[in-house]
């Protein structure tokens, strides 16, 4: 069974438009992550989220947001999309709360979003 | 600020051979140092981690680091490189910010593997 994944794993789609990335983790984990990687494979943090709660939300625009139906699942939300936006999103998670330093976290497979 | 320098961008080895990627860190406490691979198309996987104790660290796939504080490193090894180790490695902190934890990674090292 796959421990975290992600749809769809490509998604190509034009400027202005809203798409969503849908994380689903089935490791029973508290705490869930979504990463970006640019065109250089730099990843950095976007967002952490644990019980339905946001902890870490970081500089990134409005147009991103978060959403967590329930604890296995963290959606990844974005408004008018921008050329800027294309990139590898990846989703993880980890067992304990986002303050717990030590946890290991279990990445998706990444979705390859590209804006024309 | 917390920062991971990964100063290798590419290296080649040939199958055999052994291999050390270099990690360096800035951070102003105790680190939480972490290897991770990612292979083409796919997700990332850890490899190993350091939290305390023992410097030297196992992981999986035959990988070892050696945590050295006075050098601000946390360097990856193995002593006999496949061809299926070819993969983009990335050296990560954890670290606190203003509302929890997250990891800082290095830019990555990209890992090609010669017959």
């Amino acid at each position: 069974d796959t421990a975290v994944s992600q749809t769809p794993k490509y998604l190509v789609t034009q400027m202005g438009n809203d798409k969503s990335i849908k994380c689903e983790q089935n490791l029973g984990h508290d705490t869930m992550y979504w990463y970006k990687q640019d065109s250089k494979k730099f990843l950095k943090i976007m967002f952490s989220y644990n019980n339905k709660e946001l902890i870490i939300n970081e500089t990134v625009p409005n147009r991103f947001s978060p959403k967590s139906p329930d604890k296995a699942h963290l959606n990844l939300h974005i408004n008018s999309l921008e050329l800027g936006d294309s990139a590898v999103y990846f989703c993880a998670s980890s067992h304990g709360l986002a303050g717990e330093i030590t946890d290991t976290q279990y990445f998706g497979p990444g979705t390859r979003l590209t804006v024309l | 600020a917390q920062s991971v320098t990964q100063p290798d961008i590419h290296i080649t080895v040939s199958e055999g051979a052994s291999l050390e990627l270099r990690c360096n860190y800035s951070y102003g406490a105790t680190p939480y140092l972490f290897w991770y691979v990612q292979s083409p198309g796919q997700g990332l996987q850890l490899l190993l981690k350091y939290f305390s104790g023992d410097t030297l660290v196992q992981g999986i796939k035959g990988f070892e680091a050696e945590f050295k504080r006075s050098q601000s490193s946390f360097n990856l090894r193995k002593p006999s490189v496949h061809w299926s180790d070819a993969a983009e490695y990335f050296c990560a902190v954890g670290a606190w910010n203003q509302a929890g934890t997250a990891l800082i990674f290095g830019k990555g090292t990209t890992l090609s593997v010669s017959s």
